[in-house]
């Protein structure tokens, strides 16, 4: 079975902060994604990586960065956290099939809270 | 660009029920892949079923079946006899096959459902 965490369920952090977010898959996979999920928006792709040291921005990379020193763990950087970042953020990975797409799998999700 | 548009924001039917959740998409490329996640009150996405464009045979899969029609651009998920545990918020999904660099993934915005007993 895939199996992706991530390092917390709940966070509360304070306007300002720098915050880490961390995702780790053990299946090998080659792709790794994190989404933000806001009612009424849905889930929205904030960057991705298809190899290590390697990333591409998503559709709203603004305000986060990211990091993948190594193929398991992909990390999401909020430089200086603000209270409209405050959301559910979804990591995935998938195992980056050539010219296909594969399914994406996802972990439990942070509950970030910025105050 | 691609869509995916799940019209139903929320149903809720009662326990045994059959119940069918709607997802339309639009994509201008002719190869394709199609994505149904479950997500329950815990939060995490489910991986439910991966349909390529290619493939419109239905599937079944215990009290869950897909009805994949290219002509309608729809690929609608229907659950049989519904129950309490099926309460969740369901998500389709579209990818085209990637130029470069990784797919990606466009995601309806989701149907709640409410099974209730």
């Amino acid at each position: 079975d895939v199996k992706v965490t991530q390092s917390s369920r709940y966070l509360v952090k304070r306007t300002g902060e720098k915050v880490f977010l961390e995702c780790v898959q053990d299946m090998d996979h080659e792709n790794m994604f994190w989404y933000r999920q806001d009612p009424g928006l849905g889930l929205r792709l904030i960057y991705f990586s298809y190899d290590v040291k390697m990333k591409e921005k998503g559709d709203i990379p603004e305000g986060y960065s990211v990091s993948r020193e190594k193929k398991e763990r992909f990390s999401l950087i909020l430089e200086s956290a603000s209270t409209n970042q405050t959301s559910m953020y979804l990591c995935a990975s998938s195992l980056g099939l050539p010219a296909s797409t594969d399914t994406q799998y996802f972990g439990p999700g942070t509950r970030l809270t910025v105050l | 660009a691609q869509k995916v548009t799940q019209a139903q924001t929320e149903i809720s039917v009662v326990e045994k029920e059959d119940v069918t959740l709607d997802c339309v998409y639009e994509t201008r490329d002719t190869t394709y892949y199609l994505f149904w996640y479950k997500q329950p009150p815990s939060g995490e996405l489910v991986f439910l079923i991966r349909r390529n464009s290619f493939d419109e045979q239905n599937e079944i899969s215990g009290r869950y079946s897909w009805n994949f029609q290219k002509s309608t651009s729809s690929f609608n998920f229907t659950i049989t006899a519904s129950q309490v545990v099926d309460s969740a918020v369901y998500f389709c999904a579209l990818s085209e096959i990637p130029q470069g660099g990784s797919e990606k993934l466009v995601f309806g915005k989701g149907t709640k459902l409410t099974v209730n007993p």
